[in-house]
């Protein structure tokens, strides 16, 4: 089975631009979470989607929002964009987002914010 | 409010020692503990996970063992090899509110060749 994928594998943006980064589960995978790196704050929960619902979401302020098709894949939009956004953004899939499943991430999306 | 722990942020040892992370949480109603894997800006590879019901998980070199009541994971890894360093977190699923993974900061683990 193929992994999770993540488009694009880096982007440079400016402040003030909006951004919309794309995740494929793997085959079968029905929920996507997201998160984000930064090496001040480590790795924190966006949100995630399971069968095109928002199911949870993390404290991000509204400019963060999310969807998912009904192919699973999953797609994050950032918009006002700031210097603080510039971060590491993975998103992982597992086949039902339950608290026994196992979460396969993808390599992220290196975001630079100039 | 659920915090991972994980000390020391960094640990180097020679080549072919087996070494012990560690991983603390303060809350002891998880669903699970997962250990990953980081390479520099890389994405996270999953290692081991192990449920709430079981206290060790094993994958080759690798031993993952979990104590809910005293809130620690350990990552055993035997026979250290230089392709071993990266960053190892430890993140858990808690049983109440939203079944995200929590992160420990990590420790960067650098094998000596």
């Amino acid at each position: 089975k193929a992994g999770v994928t993540q488009t694009p594998r880096y982007l440079i943006k400016t402040r003030g631009q909006q951004v919309t980064l794309s995740c494929s589960p793997i085959s079968g995978h029905r929920s996507v979470s997201w998160y984000q790196q930064t090496p001040g704050q480590g790795l924190q929960f966006l949100f995630e989607y399971f069968s095109e619902t928002q199911r949870n979401k993390g404290n991000f302020p509204g400019r963060f929002s999310g969807r998912q098709f009904s192919n699973s894949r999953s797609e994050m939009n950032v918009s006002t964009l700031e210097l603080g956004d510039s971060a590491l953004y993975l998103c992982a899939s597992s086949f039902q987002g339950r608290g026994t499943d196992t979460q396969y991430f993808g390599p992220g999306t290196r975001l630079t914010v100039l | 409010k659920q915090e991972v722990t994980q000390i020391p942020a960094a640990l180097s040892v020679p080549e072919g020692e087996n070494l012990v992370l560690n991983c603390s949480f303060t809350d002891s109603a998880i669903y699970n503990l997962q250990w990953f894997r980081q390479d520099p800006g890389k994405g996270l590879t999953s290692l081991l996970l192990i449920q709430s019901s079981q206290r060790e998980q094993t994958s080759g070199r690798l031993n993952a063992s979990l104590d809910k009541s005293s809130g620690r994971s350990t990552l055993y890894i035997a026979a250290s090899q230089p392709g071993d360093s990266a960053t190892y977190l430890c993140a858990l699923i808690s049983n109440f509110g939203n079944e995200k993974l929590t992160f420990g900061t990590g420790t960067r683990l650098t094998i000596i060749p």
